[in-house]
């Protein structure tokens, strides 16, 4: 079975400062990795996704992850967080044997504080 | 453009009735829809996966006969929750899948989710 991991519940980071949201994987084959944001009452919105190519994938908004097979992670960063990325952000993988079902991980509340 | 939208957005209903909610691709044809449950702060539980024109397929300790997932169309699928419960309480969010043309490149668009309240 596909699953990802996000290691934090919460990530709290000043203005400016650089953003990190860790996620690492366990899938068996090649990997497909995904990032979402989740404002309050709001449903999903993709920031960015990994398949195949370049290990640094960017996004919206800022964003960017960085794609590491040898240790099975793709966290998510940006050089410098605003007080509007404050938000819940999902890590998943997509396991394209099984309908293309998505396998979320449990979430990270980012709060970036002014 | 791969626009979702879900309708109603919010909604409160007493216990013992029944709720359908509406998933609709806007400007595309979906391959696939998938249902999805979120409790607050929590991850999102797939449900359901929904392919039009058959039955859904629902995920283990889904109860399909409180669920009832129909996809009639490819740009359609409808949610309803029947006989509920203050427990079915939650935030359903529905997605749906686009092939893009590249091989196994198939993206899922989400909705911006319904809040149900029973009370």
């Amino acid at each position: 079975a596909q699953s990802v991991a996000q290691p934090e519940d919460q990530v709290n980071v000043a203005e400016g400062n650089p953003l990190t949201v860790k996620c690492t994987y366990s899938v068996s084959g090649n990997p497909y990795l995904f990032w979402y944001v989740q404002y309050p009452n709001r449903g999903l919105q993709f920031l960015l996704k990994y398949i195949t190519g370049d290990n640094l994938v960017k996004g919206s908004y800022g964003f960017e992850a960085e794609f590491n097979k040898s240790q099975t992670s793709f966290h998510l960063k940006k050089p410098s967080a605003l007080v509007s990325d404050s938000a819940l952000y999902f890590c998943a993988v997509r396991d394209i044997t099984n309908d293309y079902k998505l396998s979320f991980g449990a979430g990270t509340t980012v709060t970036v504080r002014a | 453009g791969a626009v979702v939208s879900q309708h109603p957005s919010w909604v409160i209903c007493k216990s013992g009735t029944s709720v359908k909610i509406e998933c609709r691709s806007l400007d595309f044809q979906a391959t696939t829809m998938f249902w999805y449950r979120q409790f607050p702060k929590q991850s999102l539980m797939l449900m359901a996966t929904s392919n039009e024109g058959s039955k859904a397929t629902y995920e283990q300790g889904v109860e399909k006969d409180k669920f009832l997932i129909n996809h009639a169309s490819l740009t359609l699928s409808t949610l309803t929750v029947t006989s509920a419960h203050p427990e079915d309480s939650s935030f359903y969010i529905c997605s749906a899948t686009r092939d893009t043309g590249t091989s196994g490149s198939y993206e899922q668009y989400f909705g911006p989710g319904t809040r149900l309240t029973v009370t």
